[in-house]
């Protein structure tokens, strides 16, 4: 199994420039999540999906889109691309979300975004 | 307003030594407590985690230790290798919420 894999690896982006970050999980998850790690930042959730077809606001989700249309992908998309979005952004995915032992986030490689 | 204070931002420790991370909450409607661990160009993966039914969990050399009365935990790693230099990240989480993490710790084991 690949477990999550996101791409690309890296980017550079211009100021208004738009992309998508593919996410995709083989491990037949319900719950995907998109974070943003930042220096001293630690990791901020953008948006999260509970399922196909379903997605929700995390903790930083102005300027990103969000996407589930399979089970197994899980696309982020920026618009209008700023400097402030330089970061790393991760994808993850868990069986369930919770207090049980399935809670345990998945996590992909990270797409190093830099916006000039 | 963040919820998970972990401190210190970063450490350094000599191989053998023990390291200590910790961490404090205010809701005290978290439980589930998750240590995750970073190595450098890596995603986080789950390390050890914690409920508050329990005072303690070890795993290895990886023990969590949990203070309910005083809304804190920590990570204690005995006998520090330099393969134990990541990044550690502690989090929380209520009934089917999300993760909220702290802002990290980076740890650093010298030979």
């Amino acid at each position: 199994n690949a477990g999550v894999t996101q791409t690309p690896k890296f980017r550079v982006l211009k100021t208004g420039q738009s992309m998508t970050l593919l996410c995709a999980q083989d491990m037949n998850h319900e719950y995907m999540y998109w974070y943003r790690q930042d220096p001293g930042m630690g990791l901020r959730l953008i948006h999260y999906s509970v399922g196909e077809g379903t997605t929700a606001k995390g903790e930083v989700p102005d300027g990103y889109n969000v996407s589930r249309l399979k089970k197994q992908n899980f696309l982020l998309g920026l618009e209008s691309a700023a400097p402030s979005q330089t970061s790393v952004y991760f994808c993850a995915s868990s069986y369930s979300m919770g207090t049980g032992a399935t809670e345990t986030q998945y996590f992909g490689p990270g797409t190093r975004l830099l916006v000039l | 307003q963040q919820q998970v204070k972990q401190s210190p931002q970063s450490l350094i420790v000599q191989k053998g030594g023990i390291s200590i991370i910790n961490c404090a909450y205010e809701n005290t409607a978290f439980d589930y407590f998750p240590w995750y661990q970073q190595f450098p160009g890596k995603g986080p993966a789950l390390l050890i985690a914690i409920r508050p039914d329990v005072s303690e969990k070890k795993e290895g050399r990886f023990t969590i230790s949990f203070n309910k009365s005083a809304k804190q935990f920590s990570l204690h790693i005995m006998d520090s290798q330099p393969g134990d230099s990541a990044t550690y990240f502690c989090a929380a989480s209520m009934g089917y919420s999300t993760l909220t993490f702290g802002k990290g710790t980076m740890l650093l084991v010298s030979p």
